[in-house]
C-alpha cells in the first residue's frame, strides 16, 4: 500500500453538513491525487497536489477543495456534502521520478 | 471525459484460458497504464508502456500498444482464480510537465472460474 492510509475507512454523513477525509503517506512522496470511483464512471480525479500547499483542480473538482499544509497529509473538504457526492474516495501518491501511481485503500462515503 | 475506454466491460473465463482486455483512447499521449482493482481495494499498478514501446512483458502480462489505432490490449497468460479483478487503463491526460495526471477507463471486471 505504499505506505498510505486513509482515514476514515467509511462514513455516513447527512445532506448539508461538512465532511473532511484524510490521506496520509509516510514516504515524502511529493505528489498526491484524490479520486473518487463511481459505477458507470470509473476513477474520477477530484484535486492533486505538487507540493506543500500547492494544489489544483481535476476534472471533477466542483463541491471539493483540498488542502496541504504538510508534505505527508491531503486533505479533502466537502464544504457541504449532497448526495451525488456519495461515493468511494480513493487517494494516491507518485514518486517524483516515475509515472506510476499508488493508492490508498479507500474511504467509503454515504450522504443521506 | 474518459480518455481510455476498456472493451469489453465483463469477462469471464475458465482457469488456465488467456485473457485479453482492450483499451482505446482518443489523444497523443506519453504512456499507458495498467491497473488491477480487487473488489473493495485500492487500485494496484501492473505494467507501463510507453509510447515510443510497441510490446512490454511482465511475467504473466503482455501489453500492446498501437498508437496509430490509439489503442492498447492487457493479455493476462494462465488464468487463475486469484486474477478475478477489475482492470483499467490509464493515460496521461497532459502532454509532459511535472504536474502529471492520469485519466482513467472504466474498466474490464474480469472473472476467472475455477
Amino acid at each position: 500500500d505504499a505506505g498510505i492510509t486513509q482515514s476514515p475507512r467509511h462514513k455516513v454523513t447527512e445532506t448539508g453538513t461538512p465532511v473532511t477525509l484524510r490521506c496520509h503517506q509516510t514516504e515524502n512522496h511529493r505528489y498526491m491525487y484524490w479520486y473518487r470511483q463511481d459505477p458507470g464512471h470509473g476513477l474520477r480525479l477530484i484535486h492533486y497536489s505538487y507540493g506543500v500547499k500547492d494544489t489544483d483542480k481535476g476534472e471533477v473538482s466542483d463541491g471539493y477543495s483540498v488542502s496541504r499544509s504538510k508534505t505527508e497529509d491531503f486533505l479533502l473538504t466537502l464544504e457541504s456534502a449532497t448526495s451525488s457526492q456519495t461515493s468511494v474516495y480513493f487517494c494516491a501518491i507518485r514518486q517524483a521520478s516515475s509515472y506510476e501511481q499508488y493508492f490508498g485503500p479507500g474511504t467509503r462515503l454515504t450522504v443521506t | 471525459s474518459q480518455q481510455g475506454e476498456e472493451d469489453p466491460q465483463a469477462l469471464s473465463i475458465q482457469e488456465g484460458e488467456n485473457a485479453t482486455m482492450n483499451c482505446s483512447y482518443k489523444t497523443s499521449i506519453n504512456n499507458l497504464q495498467w491497473y488491477r482493482q480487487n473488489s473493495g481495494r485500492g487500485l494496484v499498478h501492473l505494467i507501463l508502456i510507453r509510447s515510443n514501446e510497441r510490446e512490454k512483458h511482465s511475467g504473466r502480462l503482455r501489453v500492446t500498444l498501437d498508437t496509430s489505432k490509439k489503442s492498447s490490449s492487457l493479455l493476462i497468460t494462465a488464468s487463475r482464480a486469484a486474477d478475478t479483478a477489475s482492470y483499467f487503463c490509464a493515460t496521461d491526460a497532459d502532454s509532459g510537465g511535472s504536474n502529471y495526471k492520469l485519466t482513467f477507463g472504466k474498466g474490464t471486471l474480469l472473472t476467472v472460474n475455477p
